[in-house]
């Protein structure tokens, strides 16, 4: 298979503040999405990211696949940008992996 | 709302029995992705279908069991259910078999007394 982490692990913030979540991968990927899981359970789509730079609002994302990394900025953050954030690839044989998961915590 | 919707939101069950959790995805999309996200192991890929064909098996159980049907709706069976098999259950969908983004359900909790 193919180890897929994150890191930090968990990460405490005060409302305002800036943040980089980073997602490292063992392997060649064919694809990358960054999933935001709020405190109700529900996975939602951040980025869907294989390669490359995107910008929705506040948020943004790197992905360097040759390097096998990609990088999750968070800017001026909110208290409801709390939750899990993950990463998760597609791996050769149409396998999926999602990362270790960064725990966010915004304080107001 | 990601448009996928899954039923039911919560199921309680006994440890033994066997229990049927239905997905339906986006309207348009062909593939329908299974996962499980327990507190121990995080989120597993269990099982993917696109276009009513299986397509991909990651870490499902001989005792669970998924097919998609001509509606391209899907069922996850799970039977001889275990304690530890509680968990929650998510289901994606995405428009075609390979390369794209996928979409989640608000999963199903299964909780196994």
């Amino acid at each position: 298979g193919i180890q897929v982490e994150q890191s930090p692990p968990d990460l405490i913030l005060q409302e305002g503040a800036n943040s980089t979540l980073r997602c490292n991968f063992s392997d060649s990927v064919n694809n990358l999405q960054w999933f935001h899981q709020n405190p109700w359970g529900q996975l939602i789509n951040l980025f869907y990211i294989p390669s490359g730079t995107k910008q929705n609002g506040r948020l943004s994302a790197t992905t360097v696949a040759t390097e096998r990394y990609s990088l999750l900025y968070i800017s001026s953050s909110q208290t409801t940008d709390s939750g899990v954030y993950f990463c998760a690839v597609e791996h050769v044989g149409n396998q999926f992996y999602f990362g270790t998961g960064t725990s966010l915590t915004v304080i107001p | 709302d990601s448009g996928v919707t899954q039923t039911p939101k919560h199921l309680i069950t006994a440890t033994g029995q066997r229990v049927t959790l239905r997905c339906s995805p986006r309207s348009g999309d062909l593939s329908v992705y299974w996962y499980q996200q327990s507190l121990d192991q995080g989120l597993q890929f269990l099982i993917q279908y696109y276009n009513g064909e299986e397509r991909a098996k990651g870490n499902i159980l001989e005792r669970f069991s998924a097919q998609q049907f001509p509606d391209l709706h899907s069922e996850l069976n799970l039977s001889s259910l275990e304690l530890g098999d509680s968990a929650l259950y998510f289901c994606a969908s995405s428009l075609k078999g390979m390369y794209n983004e996928q979409f989640f359900g608000p999963g199903t909790r299964l909780t196994v007394l």
